[in-house]
């Protein structure tokens, strides 16, 4: 079955670093791969989506890599800021209307001022 | 409307009561989905309406569980004997079409507490 991983311990990172986020994904060929933000208490919030054609998609201090190979996409957000404090899930997509949206677990972050 | 609402926002229950929870996506938005999640656990799919029919029930874990949605809009999931590991955070998205690349807008979620 597809499984999802993303880093399985938090995040913590300074202040004005790149933090870098990674997503590993197993026995899915996925068309679409989608990055979501989510604060407590509330539901996710869609960043980024990505196509298996497409090394690399950028939104403002946002990056996102997808290696179809290595089976991972990367997400990076640069000059990072104590507001970026979140959990940050990845979501694989079939590409077909029959193929569920599948997420992962989320990794933590938190930007230490 | 502005956003996905779901009420209620919380929701505290005993063992084997049955319980509503609602979802109102946003205006025009075909698909409407639920999902559950566990304390530090991803998203769980549980169901997916298109209009008012559901083609995917694939994710509901039990008989127990059960959804409609009704005018193309508002959405129910019920569970029925509550057991204490139903207690998660219950989401509801909508997207416009249910297509691939579709966006999902999440609702802030029913968190569910079964004593």
């Amino acid at each position: 079955s597809q499984k999802i991983e993303q880093n399985s311990e938090a995040l913590n990172i300074q202040e004005g670093k790149t933090a870098t986020l990674t997503c590993n994904y197993t026995n899915y060929s996925p068309a679409y791969l989608q990055w979501y933000r989510q604060d407590p208490g509330r539901g996710p919030v869609f960043l980024l989506l990505i196509r298996e054609n497409e090394k690399e998609k950028r939104k403002e201090r946002l990056k996102v890599t997808f290696d179809t190979t290595l089976k991972q996409s990367l997400f990076h957000i640069t000059a990072s800021q104590p507001a970026d404090s979140a959990t940050y899930l990845c979501a694989l997509d079939g590409g077909t209307s029959y193929d569920k949206v599948i997420f992962g677990p989320g990794t933590s972050l938190s930007v230490i001022p | 409307g502005a956003g996905v609402s779901q009420s209620p926002s919380n929701k505290v229950t005993e063992k084997g009561k049955d319980v509503e929870l609602r979802c109102d996506p946003i205006s025009g938005h075909t698909a409407l989905y639920w999902y559950r999640q566990s304390l530090g656990q991803g998203l769980e799919f549980l169901i997916y309406f298109q209009g008012n029919s559901a083609p995917d029930k694939s994710g509901l874990p039990s008989d127990r569980f059960s959804a409609e949605r009704t005018g193309g809009s508002v959405s129910t999931l019920t569970i029925q004997r509550t057991q204490q590991e139903d207690s998660a955070v219950y989401l509801c998205a909508s997207s416009l079409e249910g297509v691939a690349a579709d966006t999902q807008y999440f609702g802030p979620g029913t968190r569910l507490t079964v004593l």
